[in-house]
């Protein structure tokens, strides 16, 4: 079916706001993960989500920063009172199985911008 | 120090060159990875290795565990291979550690 998809594309908000980012991965992948690319950065490795486990949260920037995954399918990474740091590129990727021991594919991402 | 150094930063190659990227990491390593991320931000899997050596197409991949090292081969390089490749380390605690990327550019 389709790949890994991501919305919005684009957000911009205000320096205080929250957001609700989207993924949904790949039918029946079981591992999900999101990164993160700041401008001129390189990809930074935020939460990742294996079957109905408990997700590894070790990179997670801050506690303003939360993810969930429903029923092991669609997951949502919100920020709590942006700041200006958090614009970046967030990337969202599924693979079938096993943390890193399997080919990921890469939603387009969503590009936040905060004011 | 980062955990993943990844050389060079930028290169430039005529069309139909052999081009070589090299990657080194200085945690212990379950996998690694190699991305491809175009202009405009998509990223795509080109390999993820344990051991040895892989081959796609035009690209080829190898790790040698003991060196704690990876090169990504492109031969035969075309300008549509123009795009920046990432290294990326899954080490033993189940941490992903990423190089900052080679840009690379290959001129017709």
């Amino acid at each position: 079916g389709a790949g890994v998809s991501q919305s919005p594309s684009n957000k911009v908000t205000e320096k205080g706001k929250d957001v609700e980012l989207r993924c949904d991965p790949i039918s029946g992948h079981t591992a999900l993960y999101w990164y993160r690319q700041s401008l001129g950065q390189g990809l930074e490795f935020l939460i990742y989500f294996q079957g109905n486990s408990a997700p590894d949260k070790s990179g997670l920037p801050s506690d303003r920063f939360s993810a969930e995954r429903t029923g092991g399918s669609v997951s949502t990474l919100t920020i709590q009172r942006t700041q200006q740091e958090d614009s970046a590129v967030y990337l969202c990727a599924s693979s079938l199985a096993g943390q890193g021991a399997d080919t990921q594919y890469f939603g387009p991402g969503t590009r936040l911008t905060v004011l | 120090k980062n955990e993943v150094e990844q050389s060079p930063q930028n290169l430039t190659a005529q069309e139909g060159e052999f081009i070589t990227i090299n990657c080194s990491y200085s945690v212990g390593i379950s996998a690694l990875h190699w991305l491809q991320q175009h202009p405009g931000g998509g990223i795509v899997s080109l390999f993820m290795l344990s051991s040895g050596k892989k081959k796609h197409g035009r690209l080829i991949a190898t790790i040698n565990i003991q060196e704690k090292h990876s090169s990504l081969h492109i031969t035969a390089s075309h300008p549509r291979d123009s795009a920046v490749y990432i290294c990326a380390a899954l080490n033993t605690g189940n941490q992903f550690y990423f190089g900052t990327g080679t840009s690379l550019t290959v001129i017709p």
